[in-house]
């Protein structure tokens, strides 16, 4: 089972540099997160979305966008990439609000 | 506003030793409440989570924690540690009634030695 899978694994940005970091799921999952981790800081949300169509801001989305045009593929843009998103960055999803939460293997990048 | 403390960020324990994270929520209404474990270079797996009834809550891989309301508390044992529990453990708080909007603790490293 595929469950939450993220691209890519490892990316280097220079700093003014945009990209999308890609998530997709194939559990039917409703709701989709963005999250950010840095050392000792836990993880911090960026973006969250209950359905296609809807997306809202988390905890820290400055500097993020986000689309969610199908259940399956909920998208994280940097457009101007910036060293203090230099990050590990995990994309979860789960069935509803209340349900478990399940984790990509995260994208690990570096803005230089 | 809702926030997490484990106080400890790193802990050492020998194998076959007894385990106990700490965490503690400041939350106002009743919590929902998990436990989940990040391997190196890994995401991070649920490994149980509290949303009402018994205290005593039974987890995978031999896990359990124990919500104590009074002390604001969601504590995570094991009573024999395995040399491959070694990782990152992470106590998360959340509303669970509009969105999976998890409040992370810093986390807490454990290191098993031989």
């Amino acid at each position: 089972n595929a469950g939450v899978t993220q691209t890519p694994k490892f990316r280097i940005l220079k700093i003014g540099q945009s990209m999308t970091l890609q998530c997709t799921q194939d559990m039917n999952h409703n709701y989709m997160y963005w999250y950010r981790q840095d050392p000792g800081m836990g993880l911090k949300l960026i973006y969250y979305s209950v359905g296609a169509g809807i997306t809202d801001k988390g905890e820290v989305p400055n500097g993020y966008n986000v689309s969610r045009s199908t259940t399956e593929d909920f998208p994280l843009r940097l457009e101007l990439a910036a060293p203090s998103q230099t990050s590990v960055y995990f994309c979860a999803s789960s069935y509803s609000g209340g349900a478990e939460a399940f984790f990509g293997q995260g994208t690990r990048l570096t803005v230089v | 506003a809702q926030s997490v403390t484990q106080p400890d960020i790193h802990i050492t324990v020998s194998e076959g030793a007894s385990l106990e994270l700490r965490c503690n929520y400041s939350y106002g209404a009743t919590p929902y409440l998990f436990w989940y474990v990040q391997s190196p270079g890994q995401g991070l797996q649920l490994l149980l989570k509290y949303f009402s009834g018994d205290t005593l809550v039974q987890g995978i891989k031999g896990f359990e924690a124990e919500f104590k309301r009074s002390q604001s508390s969601f504590n995570l044992r094991k009573p024999s540690v395995h040399w491959s529990d070694a990782a990152e453990y992470f106590c998360a708080v959340g509303p669970m009634e509009y969105g999976n909007k998890l409040v992370f603790g810093a986390g807490t490293i454990l290191r098993v030695k031989s």
